[in-house]
């Protein structure tokens, strides 16, 4: 079982609706999780970041996070074309002292104009 | 202020030789990561280093070493190279304490001939 899982997609969406990314991981104490955006042949810039349970807004994007359930999901509302990437889940793993990261392998988004 | 920055951007290297790759973090930032993303394996974990200390190793063979600098600066030095190093070498840096964001450089494409 892989540490951090996402829907490999493609997941299209029209314009101005929400897009909703999905996230679980396996290992319950995790403590804190990361969203990214990918374009092609780019590197991955950092969108979120949530430790809570609960959700966190910035801007169009919401995370939420269930830690009983082990899912963080990403929304983002009003989906604009520049929107469309791929979008990699990070999760921190518990007892670690330093600064590890597992990413999921991603979810590519299209939003369709 | 600068990001993170990574040199070369792109490399192409024969079957038996070695590399090294270059990686200037954020200022202030004492963490650096490194990770290889492929279109298979998505973003895979090499090591991390803070305070010139490997803090933390992921599950790659030996031929894959690093060091990191008293300015912070890292370097990842892969010897023996095979085919299946053709890939995207990722470097991030973060604060370093606790569970801090990353943030990614350009990358440097690493092709295997």
């Amino acid at each position: 079982q892989k540490e951090v899982e996402q829907n490999s997609g493609p997941l299209s969406v029209p314009e101005g609706a929400i897009a909703s990314l999905n996230c679980t991981y396996s290992d319950r104490g995790s403590q804190s999780f990361f969203w990214y955006r990918q374009y092609s042949g780019k590197s991955p810039e950092l969108i979120m970041f949530i430790y809570s349970n609960g959700d966190k807004e910035d801007g169009r994007f919401t995370a939420q996070l269930n830690k009983a359930s082990q899912y963080v999901s990403l929304l983002i509302r009003d989906s604009q074309p520049s929107d469309s990437a791929t979008y990699l889940c990070a999760v921190s793993p518990p007892g670690n002292t330093g600064n590890q990261f597992y990413f999921g392998t991603g979810t590519s988004l299209t939003v369709i104009p | 202020k600068a990001g993170v920055t990574q040199t070369p951007r792109y490399l192409i290297k024969t079957r038996g030789q070695q590399v090294t790759l270059s990686c200037s973090p954020i200022s202030g930032h004492r963490s650096v990561s490194w990770y290889q993303q492929t279109p298979g394996q998505g973003l895979q974990f090499l090591f991390e280093y803070f305070s010139e200390t490997q803090r933390n190793k992921g599950n790659f063979p030996g031929r894959f070493s690093g060091r990191q600098f008293s300015n912070s600066r890292s370097e990842m030095n892969v010897s023996t190279l095979e085919l299946g190093d053709s890939a995207l070498y990722l470097c991030a840096s973060s604060l370093g304490t606790g569970k801090q964001p990353q943030h990614f450089g350009d990358g440097t494409r690493l092709s295997i001939l």
